[in-house]
């Protein structure tokens, strides 16, 4: 079945950068679209944006552009978000989505178990 | 950036009760609405994808409907594991924004 597994939780201090993985398994990673989302605990949820596996084409929310980027290795079925210049701001549980096809529609319908940041000096 | 606002914020109902959670867009999103269910500590989980498709595996005592601007969630008859918050996704333009939530909770 499809899994989706984030890497762990990371302490990172004020101005750092550090790069999130989400390790896929049980489908065709080459030809997929995955999504990455931030959620500041209690609070709802922000699309930060996408990327194809194919091409490695993406696209952002303006909110996030310069602060997040998202590459691919078809290699290892992974996908990566990197986030650079991080504030307090910053700490949130991030996930990754897979954009998959169901019947006629593409929705998120796998998402890994979320990685959280939290960044303090 | 489209707007999604959910009502109430806050549910408490009986096990068995007709639930019913609204979102409203700032605009017409053409039936792009997707509806998650956020367990504490857990992942957000797809439970109907473009207002009205239940997604696989899902009780069929969850419903959606809705077009334009106006989208609801109904839970034919609650049950103790359904207590989570609720969110509504609009995919129907970048980028894409979810509803505030509701949470859930028995009464």
């Amino acid at each position: 079945q499809v899994k989706l597994q984030q890497s762990g939780a990371e302490l990172v201090k004020p101005g750092a950068s550090v790069k999130l993985s989400c390790k896929t398994s049980g489908y065709t990673f080459s030809t997929s679209y995955m999504s990455w989302f931030k959620q500041i605990p209690g609070q709802s949820i922000e699309w930060i944006g996408m990327i194809y596996a194919g091409d490695g084409g993406t696209g952002y929310n303006q909110k996030f552009k310069g602060k997040a980027t998202l590459t691919v290795d078809t290699s290892s079925s992974t996908a990566y978000m990197d986030l650079s210049s991080l504030t307090t701001e910053d700490s949130a549980v991030y996930f990754c989505a897979r954009f998959g096809q169901v019947q006629l529609f593409y929705v998120m319908d796998a998402w890994g178990q979320g990685a959280s940041v939290t960044v303090s000096s | 950036d489209i707007q999604m606002t959910q009502s109430p914020s806050f549910l408490s109902a009986s096990v068995g009760e007709r639930v019913t959670l609204s979102c409203k867009a700032s605009q017409n999103i053409n039936k792009y609405l997707d509806w998650y269910q956020q367990k504490l500590g857990e992942a957000p989980k797809l439970l109907i994808y473009n207002t009205n498709n239940l997604h696989t595996g899902i009780p069929s005592r969850f419903s959606g409907s809705g077009s334009g601007t106006d989208y609801t969630l109904t839970i034919s008859s609650l049950q103790p594991e359904d207590v989570a918050t609720y969110f509504c996704l609009q995919r129907n333009s970048w980028p894409w924004t979810f509803g505030g939530g509701t949470k859930l909770e028995l009464k």
